[in-house]
């Protein structure tokens, strides 16, 4: 079972429409966990951190449920610039200092005119 | 803001090749990383580095060499280029802690033919 896995879609919405998208892990362990933005044949960049509490960033809209293991991304009124591949990466807590960032494989978003 | 810069953007290598990916950093991070990226995988650790003079294996290490002589560099090295090294490689730097931002090169399209 892979440590980080997402559905690769890809999910085909028009402008304007609220997607949702949904991240499992398997360590339970895992201490930090984001969500990150690629555009096509670009690098990933960060989209925003996952708060157990949950945090909102303009349209977009990230949840952690720890019990569950689960993270989710919702975007609200999606514009064209919002289609590109959302990676979930999941950082777990081990015994040295690291920032071993553990990626799925990737969700892409295609948001149709 | 330079950030991370990784050289070449694109390479062409024959089976037995060796070469050198350079990945370079002007943010004083700690940690620096290597990924690959296939399609249908996801961003696969190759090595990583938690500061000048250390480095450690991540989850597909076999073919790679790294060094980090200093904060700012931290070069990957293909010993003998084979076919299933193909891939689009990235280099990533952060601070420690789990918590920030990780910042990623550009990219370097290598194809072993």
């Amino acid at each position: 079972r892979k440590e980080v896995e997402q559905d690769p879609g890809p999910f085909n919405v028009p402008e304007g429409a609220t997607v949702a998208f949904n991240c499992t892990y398997s360590n339970s362990a895992s201490q930090s966990f984001f969500w990150y933005r690629q555009d096509c044949r670009k690098e990933p960049k960060l989209l925003m951190s996952v708060y157990s509490s949950g945090n909102e960033d303009g349209r977009f809209t990230a949840q952690l449920n720890r019990a569950s293991q689960y993270i989710s991304l919702l975007i609200r009124d999606s514009k064209l610039s919002d289609s590109a591949t959302y990676l979930c990466v999941v950082i777990p807590l081990t015994g040295g200092a690291t920032n071993k960032l553990i990626f799925g494989t990737g969700t892409l978003l295609a948001v149709q005119p | 803001n330079a950030g991370v810069t990784q050289t070449p953007k694109f390479q062409v290598l024959k089976t037995g090749q060796s070469m050198t990916l350079q990945c370079a950093q002007d943010m004083n991070h700690e940690y620096m990383s290597w990924y690959r990226q296939d399609p249908g995988m996801g961003l696969r650790l190759i090595h990583y580095s938690v500061g000048a003079g250390i480095t450690d294996q991540g989850e597909v290490p076999n073919g790679y060499n790294v060094s980090r002589s200093t904060t700012e560099d931290f070069p990957l090295r293909l010993l003998s280029a084979a076919p299933s090294q193909t891939s689009v490689y990235f280099c990533a730097s952060s601070t420690i802690g789990g918590t920030e931002e990780a910042f990623f090169g550009q990219g370097t399209r290598l194809t072993v033919v």
